[in-house]
C-alpha cells in the first residue's frame, strides 16, 4: 500500500495569513498521462469530509480560489491564502493512484 | 440535489455481522463508482472498499479483505457493505461516498453511520 505522510499535524494560523500543508507519498503518484493522482479533502468539525482539490491541482466546484494545490510525483502542497475562520478543520490528502486508496494522517488547522 | 443516506449501523458483539446500506438520490446511481470510507473515534479517514458502477469490480483495504463484501443494487439506487467477523478495531463511523471520476474525486459523502463492536 502507498503510505501518505502529512506535515504538520497541527497548524495554528492567524486570520488573513496564509497556510501550507505538505503531503508526501511513498511512491510517485504521477501516471503515464501526466496526471498526479492525489486529492485533498477538508473535514470541518462535526461534518463529513468535502472535496477541495483533485488530480493534485484542480479545485472542486464551489471551492474558493484561496485554496490551491501544487506538486508532482511524491511531494505535494495545499496552500490556503488569507485563512478565514470557516477554514478550520482537518485536512487530508489521499492517493488515488491505486487501490487500496490511502489517506494522510490529517492536519488540524486552527485559528489563533 | 445529490444525497447519500447511510443506515444499518449499531452495536454488535465481536465476531458478529452487520449490513450497512446507502440510499442514493439526485444522480444516476448506476453511472458512478462508489466507496465506503470509515473513521474510528477521534482518528483519521480510512478507505475501506470500492465498487465499479456496474458492480462487476470490487476493491478492498487490507484490514477488511476477506471479511467485508461491498455490493450494489442499481435498480434500488442502493450501496451495501456486508461486514462479517467484526472486531473492536472496526468500530467507526462508516461513510458512503460517490466517486466523481471512477472511484476518485469523491464529490459527495453521506452523513455516516456509527458501527460499534463491543461485548
Amino acid at each position: 500500500d502507498i503510505v501518505m505522510t502529512q506535515s504538520p499535524l497541527s497548524l495554528p494560523v492567524t486570520p488573513g495569513e496564509s497556510a501550507s500543508i505538505s503531503c508526501r507519498s511513498g511512491q510517485s503518484l504521477l501516471n503515464s498521462d501526466g496526471y498526479n493522482f492525489l486529492d485533498w479533502y477538508l473535514q470541518k468539525p462535526g461534518q463529513s469530509p468535502q472535496l477541495l482539490i483533485y488530480l493534485g491541482s484542480n479545485r472542486a466546484s464551489g471551492v474558493p480560489d484561496r485554496f490551491s494545490g501544487r506538486g508532482s510525483g511524491t511531494d505535494f502542497t495545499l496552500k490556503i491564502s488569507r485563512v478565514e475562520a470557516e477554514d478550520v478543520g482537518v485536512y487530508y490528502c489521499m492517493q488515488v493512484l491505486q487501490t487500496p486508496y490511502t489517506f494522510g494522517q490529517g492536519t488540524k488547522l486552527e485559528i489563533k | 440535489e445529490v444525497q447519500l443516506l447511510e443506515s444499518g449501523g449499531g452495536l454488535v458483539q465481536p465476531g458478529g455481522s452487520l449490513r450497512l446500506s446507502c440510499a442514493a438520490s439526485g444522480f444516476t446511481f448506476g453511472g458512478y463508482a462508489m466507496s465506503w470510507v470509515r473513521q474510528a473515534p477521534g482518528k483519521g479517514l480510512e478507505w475501506v472498499s470500492g465498487i465499479s458502477n456496474s458492480g462487476s469490480s470490487t476493491y478492498y483495504g487490507d484490514s477488511v479483505k476477506g471479511r467485508f463484501t461491498i455490493s450494489r443494487d442499481n435498480s434500488k439506487n442502493t450501496l451495501y457493505l456486508q461486514m462479517n467477523s467484526l472486531r473492536a478495531e472496526d468500530t467507526a463511523i462508516y461513510y458512503c461516498a460517490k466517486g466523481g471520476e471512477w472511484l476518485r474525486k469523491i464529490d459527495c459523502w453521506g452523513q455516516g453511520t456509527l458501527v460499534t463492536v463491543s461485548s
